[in-house]
């Protein structure tokens, strides 16, 4: 089945705790996001990548990182994470574009917590 | 942050009526893009539509696209309970990204 798997689901750290959210895809997508969503704030891109290697910054890179070593994982990573960036992560994928944008499918979300 | 604005942000019908969603956005685009999110899940890619095109069907979904007022809409018709969730546009208006609205939230009362 074609899909893009978040781990893990639900998530509640402490603040500086390193954490990684891991994000794979079976669909040979070359393209990638992280977004994070908030209440009243809508969809917010963190990170994408458009292909192995190319990572960039979307809107809200503060605080995140990214890496894309292979073609099918897109991990996000919270090097000291902190109360605001509690929120539901999403990671996203879809086909390179050819003119305009193809559909993205999502993951299931990571629900995070930083007390 | 760059969005695209949407409304209404809330919608309440009765299960059997149509809803209507409205998307506008800023500058020209390649395609615009409807998804549907059950509360707190991932994202369901709803419809795509092109620049070029000014309407498109997908069973009870319609979808407009006036580049001329850069809007969109989104009509359900004979709503189901099940229709009730968030719904976002998405325009490729800036480069490489996807930008998404705020979002209509729509409750099918059954």
């Amino acid at each position: 089945e074609a899909q893009v798997t978040q781990n893990p689901r639900y998530l509640i750290t402490v603040t500086g705790k390193k954490l990684t959210v891991t994000c794979s895809q079976n669909m040979n997508h070359e393209y990638m996001s992280w977004y994070r969503q908030d209440p009243g704030l809508g969809l917010r891109q963190i990170y994408y990548s458009m292909n192995v290697e190319v990572t960039d910054k979307g809107d809200v890179p503060e605080g995140y990182k990214v890496s894309r070593k292979e073609k099918r994982n897109f991990p996000l990573i919270l090097e000291s994470p902190s109360p605001n960036q509690t929120s539901l992560y999403f990671c996203a994928s879809s086909l390179s574009q050819g003119q305009g944008w193809s559909p993205l499918h999502f993951g299931n979300g990571t629900r995070l917590t930083v007390t | 942050s760059q969005q695209g604005e949407e409304d209404p942000q809330a919608l309440s019908i009765q299960e059997g009526e149509n809803a209507t969603m409205n998307c506008s956005y800023k500058t020209s685009i390649n395609n615009l893009q409807w998804y549907r999110q059950n509360s707190g899940r991932g994202l369901v890619h709803l419809i795509l539509i092109r620049s070029n095109e000014r309407e498109k069907h997908s069973g009870r979904l319609r979808v407009t696209l006036d580049t001329s007022k850069k809007s969109s809409s989104l009509l359900i018709t004979a709503s189901r309970a099940a229709d009730t969730a968030s719904y976002f546009c998405a325009t490729d208006e800036y480069g490489n990204k996807l930008v998404f609205g705020a979002g209509t939230i729509l409750r099918v009362k059954s």
